[in-house]
């Protein structure tokens, strides 16, 4: 199992324009989640889904949207990128049964 | 609503000697609580969980960590640190809301000398 999966590692954005984070699991896990850490901080919640096509918000979604057509797929979609958005962006996934997320290694966004 | 505080923001350790890495936490519901570690750039590790099993939880490398309801705490401790151990360490509580959504403290950065 490659996990969870997230492309691209690094990315540098002007202000308003728009892309896509992706992420990947091959676990079959129902939950999936999108955090952002900022520098010297925890982690936050953004976007979560507890199947395919249902979504909810987080802590801190504004500026952001996502989507979940399959089990496998949770992209996280910037559409007018902001320099606060500059941050370490966290996919993960967790089972049903179990109460452990498992994380991607990250996607680096700067926004200049 | 639940929240974690961490309560040093660093910790300096020579190798050998014994650490240390203190949290305390709210929740609503009863908690699970995890300590993950972070190595620079890297992406995060799970190194122990507690789940309302056993109170005293052995993680990864040698860390274990002890819930103490009375005080909502869940220390992070190891009797000798190496120099591998030099992170960022998160306790997270997850509560059974929100699907289950992980709430993070602000992290302790952890040095170790030799």
């Amino acid at each position: 199992n490659a996990g969870v999966t997230q492309t691209p590692k690094f990315r540098i954005l002007k202000i308003g324009q728009s892309m896509t984070l992706q992420c990947t699991q091959d676990m079959n896990h129902n939950y999936m989640y999108w955090y952002r850490q900022d520098p010297g901080m925890g982690l936050k919640l953004i976007y979560y889904s507890v199947g395919a096509g249902i979504t909810d918000k987080g802590e801190v979604p504004n500026g952001y949207n996502v989507s979940r057509s399959t089990t496998e797929d949770f992209p996280l979609r910037l559409e007018l990128a902001a320099p606060s958005q500059t941050s370490v962006y966290f996919c993960a996934s967790r089972d049903f049964s179990y109460n452990e997320q498992f994380f991607g290694p990250g996607t680096r966004l700067t926004v200049l | 609503a639940q929240s974690v505080t961490q309560l040093d923001s660093h910790v300096s350790v020579s190798e050998g000697t014994p650490v240390l890495l203190r949290c305390n936490y709210s929740s609503s519901y009863s908690p699970s609580l995890f300590w993950y570690v972070q190595h620079p750039n890297k992406g995060l590790q799970l190194l122990l969980k507690y789940t309302s099993a056993a109170t005293l939880v052995k993680g990864i490398n040698g860390f274990e960590a002890e819930f103490k309801k009375s005080e909502t705490s869940f220390h992070l401790t190891k009797p000798s640190a190496h120099m591998s151990d030099a992170a960022e360490y998160f306790c997270v509580v997850s509560a059974p809301n929100a699907g289950n959504m992980l709430t993070f403290g602000g992290g302790t950065r952890l040095m170790v000398k030799p």
